[in-house]
């Protein structure tokens, strides 16, 4: 069972370039979640999924796009790389859980992307 | 709103116990912690829904009281591998939440032998 897969797990991108970090689980979880660590803080969330074709922003989506057509796989689209945006990135699913938080998120290893 | 955990850091020696607050400002659903060890993903360690109710995992607690919106971490007879970043998350109470949690800052917890 591999759990939540991330690829690339690194990347430097040159800035103004665009890239898609992909993210897959095979849990068949419901919920999706994109996330930002910046060096020593915790996680912000950038965008979420509840359902194939039902995306919704986070906490910082600015600069940042997703889309969600199966189950399986929620990418995240940068479009204009910008330095700011230099940061892991994680990608974590969970069970469906209502309207309340009572399932766990499962994290994938993390890509970690570098904007010069 | 971002929780606020206490303390930032924390630097025990084999066997000291530990507890890592993290309080909130609005109403909460449910509290969830997770350990991150450098460069891996967070871990996740255990969920307390609104209830009040205390949960345990091996030598490691936890309490909630929605009461006064906060959370706190009991690590007893602390090892080595217990080194790493706890993070809380936060769901709110009254309101569609959908799974989506407000972690904390972090606090950084390192055990010496």
């Amino acid at each position: 069972n591999a759990g939540v897969t991330q690829t690339p797990k690194f990347r430097i991108l040159k800035i103004g370039q665009s890239m898609t970090l992909q993210c897959t689980q095979d849990m068949n979880h419901n919920y999706m979640y994109w996330y930002r660590q910046d060096p020593g803080m915790g996680l912000k969330l950038i965008y979420y999924s509840v359902g194939a074709g039902i995306t919704d922003k986070g906490e910082v989506p600015n600069g940042y796009n997703v889309s969600r057509s199966t189950t399986e796989d929620f990418p995240l689209r940068l479009e204009l790389a910008a330095p700011s945006q230099t940061s892991v990135y994680f990608c974590a699913s969970s069970p469906r859980a209502g309207v309340y938080s009572n399932q766990p998120q499962h994290f994938g290893d993390g890509t970690r992307l570098s904007i010069l | 709103q971002q929780p606020v955990q206490s303390p930032q850091a924390v630097i025990l020696r084999e066997g000291e116990d530990a507890v890592i607050n993290c309080s909130s400002s609005k109403a909460l659903y449910s509290v969830h912690w997770y350990r991150q060890k450098h460069g891996e993903a967070p871990v996740f360690l255990m969920i307390l829904l609104k209830g009040g109710e205390q949960k345990g995992h091996d030598k490691i607690s936890a309490s909630f009281n929605e009461k006064k919106q906060q959370s706190s971490l009991y690590l007893t007879a602390s090892q080595l591998s217990y080194s790493g970043t706890y993070f809380c998350g936060t769901a709110s109470a009254g309101g569609t939440s959908y799974g989506k949690l407000t972690f904390g800052q972090g606090t950084i917890l390192t055990v010496h032998p």
